[in-house]
């Protein structure tokens, strides 16, 4: 149980061009999302947090309008890199929490999306 | 603000010994959540093990055990009977569960296990 996918697993696209993640809780419903951005031998930098119908959260330092987040259903949410540049080439990774039972507080992560951008 | 940190960015064991990782945390809050994740090459995060701050008794999930020192805010990690599939980086996270569930990470630890 609490497998969240992510989709696609790598792509490769051209600088200006937009791409978009997808994130899925396959068997339980995620109230909350968040998306992380890690860089080669590094942490996970939490980008933002979004919750089901409402806007997300974007931490410092993180522009809103080029990363943009869209949690449209309980098992759904959506990463938007907007005119990727090649400095957004990174490894990004969601994860959804269950806030339920054991494993309240528990995130279960995606298997994360390699993007690079020419 | 919490800060977690990891002090060895890189440890290596030997297959079938003991490694402990560790983990210092600092946080004002008291009911808190510590968590010990892998990701592995392939880079996907599993969660190893969990402890509950409010919970003295030490969490155990069969050749993973902590180490929890509330007072001195230490979370080690010990791994035990080491096999070649925990070759991994080890992250130490934490979860304040008065405020929104942001996990905070630590540097993580580059655990190498060898024959």
């Amino acid at each position: 149980g609490a497998v969240v996918s992510q989709h696609p697993s790598w792509v490769i696209c051209k600088s200006g061009t937009s791409v978009k993640i997808e994130c899925r809780s396959l068997d339980f419903q995620a109230t909350t999302m968040f998306w992380y951005r890690q860089f080669p031998k590094q942490s996970l930098m939490l980008m933002a947090t979004s919750n089901e119908g409402s806007k997300a959260t974007y931490e410092q330092g993180v522009e809103k309008d080029k990363f943009l987040i869209n949690h449209a259903s309980l098992t759904l949410s959506t990463l938007t890199v907007t005119s990727a540049h090649p400095e957004d080439s990174s490894f990004y990774i969601c994860s959804a929490d269950s806030f339920s039972g054991r494993a309240k507080y528990e995130q279960y992560f995606g298997p994360g999306t390699r993007l690079t951008v020419t | 603000a919490q800060t977690v940190t990891q002090s060895q960015p890189e440890m290596s064991v030997q297959e079938a010994e003991t490694v402990t990782l560790s983990c210092t945390y600092d946080t004002s809050e008291s009911n808190y959540y510590l968590f010990w994740y892998k990701q592995p090459p392939s880079r996907q995060m599993i969660l190893v093990i969990r402890q509950e701050a409010y919970k003295q008794q030490n969490a155990t999930e069969n050749r993973f055990s902590v180490n929890f020192q509330k007072a001195a805010k230490s979370f080690s990690l010990k791994i035990s009977d080491s096999q070649l599939g925990d070759t991994a980086m080890y992250f130490c996270a934490f979860i304040n569960t008065g405020t929104a569930s942001k996990l905070t990470f630590g540097t993580g630890t580059r655990l190498q296990v060898t024959l």
